[in-house]
């Protein structure tokens, strides 16, 4: 069955960075795209961005543009999300979520992490 | 930018209830929009793809309607565990709506 197994908590001072992990199997990892959606506590969800982990294509959400770089390592099956300058609203839990259709650049999320807690604070 | 508003914030509803939400499009979506459920704690779980179409495994007491800006997603009786926060997510540049949480009345 398909997992998305996430690395742990963080906890991070303002302006430092986090590289957040999620580890894939089940599944071809090739075929499918990679969202990062956060919610912060109390909130709703929000789309980060999304990598193909057939090419490398990414696309971001605006609001995160020039702080946000998605990757993926094939060899390994896993995908990162690093988030830098943190600030104190950056306080959330990350998931990262497979495509529900294979070579799609655009869509839903069928399956999700477990969510990794960062928590931004000095 | 599309912007999805879902309502009502919270529905109080007692168990065998049917349930209706409601997610508004600031714009045409066409059939593009899929319903999320969110318990405490958990990550969300697709429910409903392409407004109408039921994610695998998902029970048939859900169901998705709508088209162009009006949505709707239908428990037809609820069951002790849904009562949960439902979101709805268009899928061109997968923004979602603000949330309707299913309470027990």
């Amino acid at each position: 069955q398909v997992q998305l197994v996430q690395s742990g908590a963080e906890v991070k001072k303002p302006g430092a960075s986090v590289k957040v992990s999620c580890k894939a199997s089940g599944y071809t990892f090739t075929s499918y795209g990679i969202s990062w959606v956060r919610q912060a506590p109390g909130q709703g969800l929000e789309w980060m961005g999304w990598i193909s982990a057939y090419n490398g294509n990414t696309n971001y959400a605006q609001k995160l543009q020039g702080r946000v770089t998605m990757t993926t390592d094939t060899s390994t099956s896993t995908a990162y999300m690093e988030l830098r300058s943190l600030r104190s609203d950056d306080t959330a839990v990350y998931y990262c979520a497979r495509d529900h259709v294979p070579y799609d650049s655009s869509g839903y999320f069928a399956n999700w992490g477990q969510g990794t807690l960062v928590t931004v604070s000095s | 930018e599309i912007v999805l508003t879902q309502s009502p914030a919270t529905l109080s509803l007692s168990p065998g209830e049917r349930a209706t939400l409601s997610c508004r499009a600031s714009q045409s979506v066409s059939s593009y929009l899929a319903w999320y459920q969110q318990k405490p704690g958990q990550a969300p779980r697709l429910l409903i793809y392409d407004a109408s179409n039921r994610a695998t495994g998902i029970p048939a007491r859900f169901s998705g309607s709508g088209s162009g800006t009006d949505f709707t997603l239908t428990i037809s009786s609820l069951e002790p565990e849904d009562f949960a926060v439902y979101y709805c997510q268009q899928r061109s540049i997968r923004t979602f709506g603000q949330g309707t949480k299913v309470e027990i009345k």
